[in-house]
């Protein structure tokens, strides 16, 4: 079956980074994108970016764009976040999700999340 | 702000049908035939309802439907059940390889 497993919660000061990992099984990882899509307490979903699991290619939100980092390893079948220059609003939940590298646009299985609590 | 507005609250009995509106512009889902809509239970990761705009994955109940007009999207869910309570946001493709979600409404069964 599907599973994308994430990382354990992570505590940062401000102006630290972040690194979040997100390991697929149960597909052929390559055929696939990962998105990175995140919630702050109490409100809804942000679109974050996303890693083709094939050749790499990425694409990041302009409002991040210059702060997040998305890669993977193959070999591991595991998609990486990196987020940098962190701030109190990036407290937050950061899921990672699928998306069928046919030319679909819908997240068909998502990670448990990540709670990242950036605080002093 | 979230790209897509939703309305923060809707609430029905046990029975009664809903519909929850998610309102773009003609760059994402008035252009776009791709917008899904996910729910989330409290302390879980959201699951996928609707895709394409009206497609249901395999799994989900025909309670939940979804349609849309010009640059408003919209989900229904029929015969409202308890277990329908839970938070509910709409995506959209919105061109560039890019994707915006709305600001999640909450469903309350009462």
């Amino acid at each position: 079956q599907v599973q994308l497993v994430q990382s354990g919660a992570e505590v940062k000061n401000p102006g630290a980074s972040v690194k979040v990992s997100c390991k697929a099984s149960g597909y052929i990882f390559n055929n696939y994108v990962i998105h990175w899509v995140r919630q702050a307490p109490g409100q809804g979903l942000e679109w974050m970016g996303w890693v083709n699991g094939g050749n790499g290619d990425r694409k990041y939100s302009q409002n991040l764009q210059g702060r997040v980092i998305l890669n993977r390893d193959t070999s591991a079948s595991t998609a990486y976040m990196e987020l940098s220059s962190l701030k109190s609003e990036d407290t937050a939940i950061y899921f990672c999700a699928r998306v069928d590298g046919s030319g679909h646009a819908f997240f068909d299985y998502w990670g448990q999340g990540t709670l990242v609590t950036v605080s002093s | 702000q979230p790209a897509l507005t939703q309305p923060a609250s809707v609430s029905g009995s046990p029975g009664q049908s809903i519909t929850i509106s998610c309102t773009g512009t003609s760059s994402d889902v008035g252009n776009y035939n791709l917008v899904s809509w996910y729910q989330q239970h409290p302390g879980k990761a959201p699951k996928l309802m609707i895709y394409e705009g009206h497609k249901r994955p395999s799994g989900v109940s025909d309670r939940f439907s979804g349609s849309k007009s010009g640059n408003t999207a919209s989900l229904t869910i029929s015969g409202l059940q308890a277990e329908d309570e839970a938070d509910y946001h709409c995506c959209s493709y919105a061109g560039d390889y890019t994707w915006v979600f709305g600001g999640g409404t909450k469903l309350t069964v009462l």
